[in-house]
């Protein structure tokens, strides 16, 4: 089962600052925070992943809460083709347990708009 | 790079029929997955593979559902026979290990009538 809780959709204007919320109460300390989207037809595509620290790269940044129990990805400037499903997932990122597998809950459907 | 690569990119089959799915990952990578996403939901692994060994298929309806992973490269995935609740997306993912993030293939849309 998914360890995580997201709105099940936003809306966001076009140009304007994308603010995606996601709640993780149960995460434990060795459990990263990963965020994917999946664009209409597309397979998921991976955009930003952390573990305390915040992160920022090309595509977004995420904000991790300083008791780890929620997070927000955040897209800077949405455009029309940020209109995707967001899905955010815990879970353990170490070389030797191949095991840990991704679990997909429901995700964001984020609507961008003109 | 080349991205991961399936195939047929559609497939409609009737019920008891089987049918076969074929991925070719990023080269390099060693793990490979298949995922299956019925609509409106999020991806279920199906199963993982590390090289061409199985890591976790528990989720995997072994009783119809079968894959293989021949020369830890190319994987392909079996159903048979086909039920109607098996008509959904079927993606196949790669990664370098099984830490790093994945990347996903466009998908296999199977319909059962």
């Amino acid at each position: 089962d998914a360890k995580t809780t997201q709105p099940p959709s936003m809306d966001c204007a076009e140009g304007r600052a994308a603010n995606l919320p996601c709640n993780h109460s149960t995460i434990s300390g060795n459990e990263y925070v990963y965020w994917y989207r999946q664009i209409h037809s597309q397979g998921p595509q991976y955009i930003i992943h952390g573990l305390k620290n915040n992160e920022t790269n090309e595509m977004a940044s995420l904000i991790i809460t300083e008791d780890r129990k929620s997070s927000t990805l955040i897209l800077p400037h949405a455009t029309l083709r940020d209109t995707a499903v967001y899905y955010c997932i815990v879970r353990v990122a170490t070389r030797v347990e191949y095991g840990n597998k991704l679990v997909f809950g429901a995700g964001t459907i984020l609507r961008v708009k003109s | 790079e080349a991205g991961v690569a399936q195939s047929p990119r559609y497939k409609i089959i009737e019920k008891r029929q089987s049918v076969a799915f074929w991925c070719n990952p990023i080269s390099g990578h060693a793990t490979l997955y298949w995922y299956q996403q019925i609509l409106g939901q999020g991806p279920k692994l199906l199963i993982q593979f590390q090289n061409n060994g199985v890591v976790d298929d528990s989720q995997l309806p072994k009783d119809r559902f079968s894959a293989e992973r021949l020369k830890g490269v190319d994987s392909t995935l079996k159903i048979q026979p086909a039920k109607l609740e098996d008509s959904a997306v079927y993606l196949c993912a790669s990664s370098w290990d099984g830490s790093y993030e994945q990347y996903f293939g466009p998908g296999t849309r199977l319909t059962v009538t």
